[in-house]
């Protein structure tokens, strides 16, 4: 059975950093892309960023937003995504998902981890 | 303001079909058949109900169906029942600059 499962979320200050991690079983994690989304509270859904297999090339990209100040790694050996965000802005409180991409689908979801950015 | 236009609420009573559309453009819905509807109760995850267009993961009833005309993609859900409360999102495929992007959600009350 597919399982993600995030961690790392909190409260933290304008400007602070915060690093995400999802654990991954049930698949092979090393084979896959994976994505971080986002959700605003009361709000819908936001695509962050995507980091390919090592097999592909290993690159991440980001969306608009985040650039500059998240990225994304992963550790093949330990079967875990991260997410480093650093800068952070109010505008990014957000629950964070980690999601696995299956060709054009993000077909399995973590159950997300809240970050609020407050002072 | 999302990439992906939804309404933002449907309704139907319980054994009625209802339909969601899902507006995007030909960078987007139009040029993949990537188009992808996820259900999301209260505090929960998103749930892939459709991929591919048209295509149910295992364990989805068959109420749930997907399709796409031009640059706009539905979900149809017959034979409402309760538990189909929830927000929905279609999500399509954007290209290798854009990735992916979503609609603003369309709340399904059912009554």
């Amino acid at each position: 059975e597919v399982q993600l499962v995030e961690s790392g979320g909190g409260l933290v200050k304008p400007g602070g950093s915060l690093r995400l991690s999802c654990a991954a079983s049930g698949f092979t994690f090393s084979n896959a892309w994976m994505i971080w989304v986002r959700q605003a509270p009361g709000k819908g859904l936001e695509w962050v960023g995507r980091i390919k297999s090592k097999a592909d090339g290993g690159t991440a990209d980001y969306a608009a937003p985040v650039k500059g100040r998240f990225t994304i790694s992963r550790d093949d050996s330990k079967n875990t995504l991260y997410l480093q965000m650093n800068s952070l802005k109010t505008e990014d409180t957000a629950v964070y998902y980690c999601t696995r991409k299956r060709t054009g689908t993000l077909d399995y979801w973590g159950q997300g981890t809240l970050v609020t950015v407050s002072s | 303001q999302s990439a992906l236009t939804q309404p933002r609420s449907v309704s139907g009573s319980p054994g009625q079909s209802v339909t969601i559309s899902c507006t995007g453009t030909s960078s987007d819905v139009g040029g993949y058949n990537f188009v992808s509807w996820y259900q999301q109760h209260p505090g929960k995850a998103p749930k892939l109900m459709i991929y591919d267009v048209s295509k149910r993961p295992s364990g989805v009833p068959d109420r749930f169906s997907g399709s796409k005309s031009g640059n706009t993609a539905s979900l149809t859900i017959s034979g409402l029942q309760a538990e189909d409360e929830a927000d929905y999102y279609c999500c399509s495929y954007a290209g290798s600059y854009t990735y992916w992007v979503f609609g603003g959600g369309t709340k399904l009350t059912v009554l």
